[in-house]
């Protein structure tokens, strides 16, 4: 079975610094990759997802993730981060072969300070 | 992009009764469905996988029978709370698989408070 492991539960952040969110995954079969992002009382929205290809993804409001297969890893990258993106981002994994059942990291909480 | 729906998006019951929530695929056929649930500041969680004319597959840990998912075609589920309880309170998040592409995408989520 796949797991998700996001290291940081919190990550404060001043703004128009880069950001590194992290996330590690297990998994012994294909897998996707996908970062969320969620605002207070609000469902999700899809920030980028690795099928296959290239290991950079870039995905929307300048946000970009690396598929590092070695280190099972996924994380994800702002180089400038603004207010606005203060909020919850969910790492998570679907099995390929498996259904495509997608499993959901602890989340980390991004916190972008003036 | 294709758009999941859920309705209601909120709701407010007393115990011991049941609520429905719908998740529909307006623009393309889901072959899967998947329900989740999310409690205050934390992930979402698996409850269940549906195939459109079969019997959804439970995670552990998930009572199927407080827990009941119909998938009755292919682009609606509901999932059924039955006698619902103050610890049920949480918010209720469907996604859909199909499209060209065969991606899962997630409808707006539910908030169940049950008094």
């Amino acid at each position: 079975a796949q797991s998700v492991t996001q290291l940081d539960s919190q990550v404060p952040v001043f703004e128009e610094a880069p950001v590194e969110l992290r996330c590690n995954y297990s998994s012994s079969v294909s897998v996707y990759l996908f970062w969320y992002v969620q605002y207070p009382n609000q469902g999700l929205q899809l920030l980028l997802k690795y099928l296959s290809g290239s290991t950079l993804v870039k995905g929307i409001n300048g946000f970009e993730a690396e598929f590092n297969k070695s280190q099972t890893s996924f994380h994800l990258r702002k180089p400038s981060v603004h207010i606005s993106d203060t909020a919850e981002y969910f790492c998570a994994v679907s099995d390929v072969n498996g259904g495509f059942k997608t499993i959901f990291g602890a989340g980390t909480r991004l916190f972008v300070k003036a | 992009g294709a758009v999941v729906s859920q309705h209601p998006s909120w709701v407010i019951c007393k115990s011991g009764t049941s609520v429905k929530i719908e998740c529909r695929s307006l623009d393309f056929q889901a072959t899967t469905m998947f329900w989740y649930r999310q409690f205050p500041k934390q992930s979402l969680m698996l409850m269940a996988t549906s195939n459109e004319g079969s019997k959804a597959t439970y995670e552990q840990g998930v009572e199927k029978d407080k827990f009941l998912i119909n998938h009755a075609s292919l682009t609606l589920s509901t999932l059924t709370v039955t006698s619902a309880h103050p610890e049920d309170s949480s918010f209720y998040i469907c996604s859909a698989r199909g499209g060209v592409v065969n991606e899962q995408f997630f409808g707006p989520g539910t908030r169940l408070t049950v008094l």
